[in-house]
C-alpha cells in the first residue's frame, strides 16, 4: 500500500513561475490537508479539504490555491511563487474531519523559489 | 490566540530516559497527539490522549494534564534511533489540529 505519494520530491523554482505540487492518496480518507513547515515554525496549515467537492483555507493561505476534484488527489498550486515560499511541504490525510483521527502524511516536496 | 510551547531543543544519552514537555493553549480541546519526524521525512503517529492520565506504549509513555494545559513524552532505554524530532499537537473545539515547533532530541552515546 503506498499510503501518500507527493511529487516531485524537490524542485527548484524561479521567482514568479507557477508551480502545482501533486498530492495523491489511496486510503479513501474524506480529509486532505496541505502544511508547509519552516524551520522553529512547525506546521503550518495552508488548506484543507473535509470531502470531495470541497476545500478550506488554514492559517497560512495566501498565494496558494487548493481543489479537490475526487478523493484520491488534492493538488497544491502556487500561481506566482516568491521566495518566501521556500519550504517543505507536506500532504496529510485523515479519515474524517470533524472526528479525531490520526493524520498520515506524504514523504514532503522541498521547495525552493529563487 | 492559539498556542503550545515545547523546548526547541533536549539532549539525553543512549540507554537512559528523557521527559519532553508540552504546554497548550487552544480554543477547546479534542486530544492531543505527538508524532516522531526524524530529519528530512514526513512526521508519523507515536501516541493520542484525550483523558488526564498516562498511556503506555512500549518504550513510550504520554501524559495528560488537561486542567493544567500540560502533556509530555516520556522515552525509556533510549536508543540511538530515537534521535529525531517530537512534534506536540492539539485538536482545537473545531477539530483543527494546532502543531508545536517540535523539540530536537540528540541521542549521545
Amino acid at each position: 500500500t503506498a499510503g501518500i505519494t507527493q511529487a516531485p520530491t524537490s524542485q527548484i523554482l524561479a521567482a514568479g513561475r507557477s508551480m502545482t505540487l501533486r498530492c495523491t492518496q489511496d486510503m479513501r480518507h474524506n480529509a486532505m490537508y496541505w502544511y508547509r513547515q519552516d524551520l522553529g515554525l512547525g506546521l503550518r496549515l495552508i488548506h484543507y479539504s473535509n470531502t470531495a467537492g470541497t476545500t478550506g483555507k488554514g492559517e497560512v493561505p495566501d498565494g496558494y490555491s487548493v481543489s479537490r476534484a475526487n478523493t484520491d488527489d488534492f493538488p497544491l498550486t502556487l500561481a506566482s511563487a516568491v521566495p518566501s515560499q521556500t519550504s517543505v511541504y507536506f500532504c496529510a490525510s485523515s479519515g474524517d474531519a470533524g472526528e479525531v483521527n490520526e493524520q498520515f502524511f506524504g514523504p514532503g516536496t522541498r521547495l525552493t523559489v529563487l | 490566540g492559539q498556542n503550545i510551547d515545547q523546548p526547541t531543543e533536549m539532549t539525553a544519552t543512549e540507554g537512559a530516559i528523557v521527559q519532553i514537555n508540552c504546554t497548550y493553549q487552544t480554543s477547546g480541546f479534542n486530544g492531543l497527539f505527538w508524532y516522531q519526524q526524524h530529519a528530512g521525512e514526513a512526521p508519523t503517529f507515536l501516541s493520542y490522549n484525550v483523558l488526564d492520565g498516562l498511556e503506555e506504549k512500549g518504550r513510550f509513555s504520554s501524559f495528560l494534564s488537561r486542567s493544567k494545559g500540560y502533556s509530555y513524552l516520556l522515552l525509556k532505554e533510549l536508543q540511538m534511533k530515537d534521535s529525531a524530532s517530537y512534534l506536540c499537537a492539539v485538536f482545537d473545539s473545531n477539530y483543527q489540529l494546532i502543531w508545536g515547533a517540535g523539540t530536537k532530541l540528540i541521542i549521545k552515546p
